[in-house]
């Protein structure tokens, strides 16, 4: 089973600059999830995804933040401007249909703004 | 306000002897534990879960016991190997009936041989 892939693995951008991060989850899940993991800490949700509706984006700083999943399948994450506090690392997951199924994790996009 | 708490920022074991990771919650609404491990420069890695209608669920040489009472979980891995040394996340969901994941800080676990 092919697991979820995320790109770019790396990226750096000046701030102010746009950036987005692409994620293809496991096929067949219809949950999907982008997570900001900070150094040092542990995953921080910033968006749910079922199908192409947004079950959940109370994280998500929506003056700068922006997220789709069109066709439910693939989904994009963008930051428009970018600031130096959103170095992290972006991390997609989706999980099979169900209550309580673990959620699969991508390799992440390490973002470094400058 | 952290809702997953993991006080040991790290761990170290020797080979063959066990390993017991430690995770506490504060919201009582958490029903669904899990435990990730995390490796340099990739994503976290499903290990075991646990709902809260069980005390200990076990896989292989990994087993997960909740304490509801306490809110308190611990992961325990016998025998540790060096494979096992790595960055290890406490998770917790089920707040007012989401997946949503709420992760610790995580432990970093090291074996050594």
């Amino acid at each position: 089973e092919a697991g979820v892939a995320q790109s770019p693995r790396y990226k750096i951008i000046e701030k102010r600059q746009s950036v987005a991060f692409w994620c293809n989850p496991i096929s067949g899940h219809a949950t999907l999830y982008w997570y900001q993991q900070i150094l040092g800490q542990g995953p921080k949700l910033l968006i749910q995804f079922q199908n192409n509706g947004v079950v959940d984006d109370s994280q998500l700083p929506k003056d700068r933040f922006s997220a789709e999943r069109l066709k439910g399948v693939d989904s994009t994450l963008k930051i428009q401007p970018a600031k130096l506090e959103d170095s992290a690392v972006y991390l997609c997951a989706s999980s099979p249909p169900g209550v309580h199924q673990p959620q699969h994790f991508g390799d992440g996009t390490r973002l470094s703004i400058l | 306000d952290q809702q997953v708490k993991q006080n040991s920022p790290s761990l170290s074991v020797q080979e063959g002897r066990i390993s017991i990771l430690n995770c506490d919650y504060t919201n009582s609404m958490f029903d669904y534990f899990l435990w990730y491990k995390k490796y340099p420069a990739e994503g976290p890695t499903f290990l075991i879960s646990i709902s809260s209608i069980k005390d200990k669920n076990e896989d292989g040489r990994f087993t997960v016991f909740l304490n509801k009472s306490a809110k308190h979980l611990s992961l325990h891995i016998v025998p540790s190997q060096p494979g096992d040394s790595a960055v290890y996340f406490c998770a917790a969901s089920g707040q007012g009936g989401s997946e949503k994941l709420v992760f610790g800080k995580g432990t970093k676990l090291t074996v050594n041989p």
